[in-house]
């Protein structure tokens, strides 16, 4: 069955170091990745989109890879500041309507 | 800035009775989702709605689950006879159109505490 592994469960770091995320997937050739954020007892918010024919993404201090011969891809955030805290999620499609499965997420800290 | 809205924020319940969750999503949006979220764990999949039907559904989403868009602007999930393991967050999410080449814009969630 299709699984989504975010490697970290949480990953410390401190303000204005660059924040490495990873997700990983098996039995699956997803077309689109999404990344999310959430923070506690609110829903996700979404943040990037990246498809299989593009290998990397960027928006503003956020960057996303996407390895489909690896299948993995990288979530960064560079000059990290403390509101950056939050868990981030990894999402691909399970359907064709667009459901979404997540991975469990990881939950960043940044330290000022 | 447009926004999906839930109510309530916190519902308890006893086992074994209804509940009714209820969302709006954004106006112009066509599909439209519920997930949960049960405490530490990750966000799983419930049921994908579109043009006034179920598109497609998890295998959490039992005999005991229905939903419904009684009008233009209200989405509602409904859980006949609740049960401790049903005790979650809920989020409903909504999106222009499917597939995941569309951003899913997922409201702030019901805590429902079944007792």
């Amino acid at each position: 069955s299709q699984k989504i592994e975010q490697n970290s469960e949480a990953l410390n770091i401190q303000e204005g170091k660059t924040a490495t995320l990873t997700c990983n997937y098996t039995n699956y050739s997803p077309a689109y990745l999404q990344w999310y954020r959430q923070d506690p007892g609110r829903g996700p918010v979404f943040l990037l989109l990246i498809r299989e024919n593009e290998k990397e993404k960027r928006k503003e201090r956020l960057k996303v890879t996407f390895d489909t011969t690896l299948k993995q891809s990288l979530f960064h955030i560079t000059a990290s500041q403390p509101a950056d805290s939050a868990t981030y999620l990894c999402a691909l499609e399970s359907g064709s309507q667009g459901n979404l499965i997540f991975g469990k997420g990881t939950k960043l800290s940044v330290k000022p | 800035e447009p926004e999906v809205t839930q109510t309530p924020s916190h519902q308890v319940t006893q086992m074994g009775q209804e509940v009714i969750l209820r969302c709006v999503p954004i106006s112009n949006h066509l599909y439209f989702y519920w997930y949960r979220q049960i405490l530490g764990q990750k966000v799983e999949f419930l049921v994908s709605f579109y043009n006034n039907e179920i598109s497609e559904k998890s295998e959490i989403f039992d005999d005991q689950f229905s939903v419904e868009r009684p009008d233009g602007s209200n989405f509602t999930l409904k859980i006949r006879s609740t049960k401790l393991e049903d005790s979650a967050m809920y989020f409903c999410a909504s999106s222009e159109a499917g597939g995941t080449s569309y951003e899913q814009y997922f409201g702030p969630g019901t805590r429902l505490t079944v007792t």
